[in-house]
């Protein structure tokens, strides 16, 4: 198994732009994580999902942030319009309950 | 508020000597674990150790937990350069399935 896939690995964007960010879970994983960390707040949990459906999503920081997952393989996050304070590295992960296994990231810089 | 609190925040030791992390957390648990994460890289999944255990080892690895104190300890025995990376306990706050992350631990292994 390839593990949890992130894509890109790397984004940066101007101000304003809508930025989306992919990720494919390891097959069979019935939850999905999205985190977001920085040097200021460490690892945040921004949204959970169970069998694609969202549970918690109260780390979300405001409306700009939404987050799907059309399909068991699927998720993006999407920030419109993306902020200078978004700035961060944006982990999903996937488990099926306990144990997380977590992609390798996206950075993200917006200037 | 932070769940896990990993204590110290920075730890430097020479290669050949034993590393020893604290984790405090608020609530009650179902399990604790530990992940580390390499510069640049995603988490990734050291231990797990359920609330009716008190000890386990894995490898070089050992981890206690103290759920009286609420409290847990991850020692790293006969430490190596490549041990450095920064060191997170995570827990599952009030029995959730979503985890929650302390600040981490930065250790690094001097050669």
């Amino acid at each position: 198994d390839a593990g949890v896939i992130q894509s890109p690995r790397h984004e940066v964007t101007e101000m304003g732009q809508e930025v989306t960010l992919r990720c494919k879970p390891i097959s069979g994983h019935d939850y999905l994580f999205w985190y977001r960390q920085t040097m200021m707040r460490g690892l945040e949990l921004l949204i959970y999902f169970n069998n694609n459906v969202p549970i918690d999503d109260s780390g979300m920081p405001e409306d700009r942030f939404s987050a799907k997952m059309p399909n068991a393989s699927f998720s993006t996050l999407k920030i419109q319009p993306s902020e200078p304070r978004d700035s961060a590295v944006y982990f999903c992960a996937s488990s099926r309950g306990g144990q997380h296994f977590f992609g390798q990231g996206t950075r993200l810089t917006v200037v | 508020s932070q769940q896990g609190e990993e204590d110290p925040q920075a730890l430097s030791i020479q290669e050949g000597e034993n590393a020893t992390m604290n984790c405090s957390y608020k609530t009650s648990i179902n399990n604790l674990q530990w992940y580390r994460q390499n510069s640049g890289r995603g988490l990734v999944h050291l231990i797990l150790i359920r609330s009716n255990e008190r000890e386990k080892h894995s490898g070089r690895l050992r981890v206690t937990l103290d759920t009286s104190k609420k409290s847990s300890s991850l020692l790293i025995t006969a430490s190596r350069a490549a041990d450095t990376a920064s060191y997170f306990c995570a827990t599952d706050e009030n029995y959730g399935q979503n985890f929650v992350f302390g600040p981490g631990t930065r250790l690094s292994v001097l050669p």
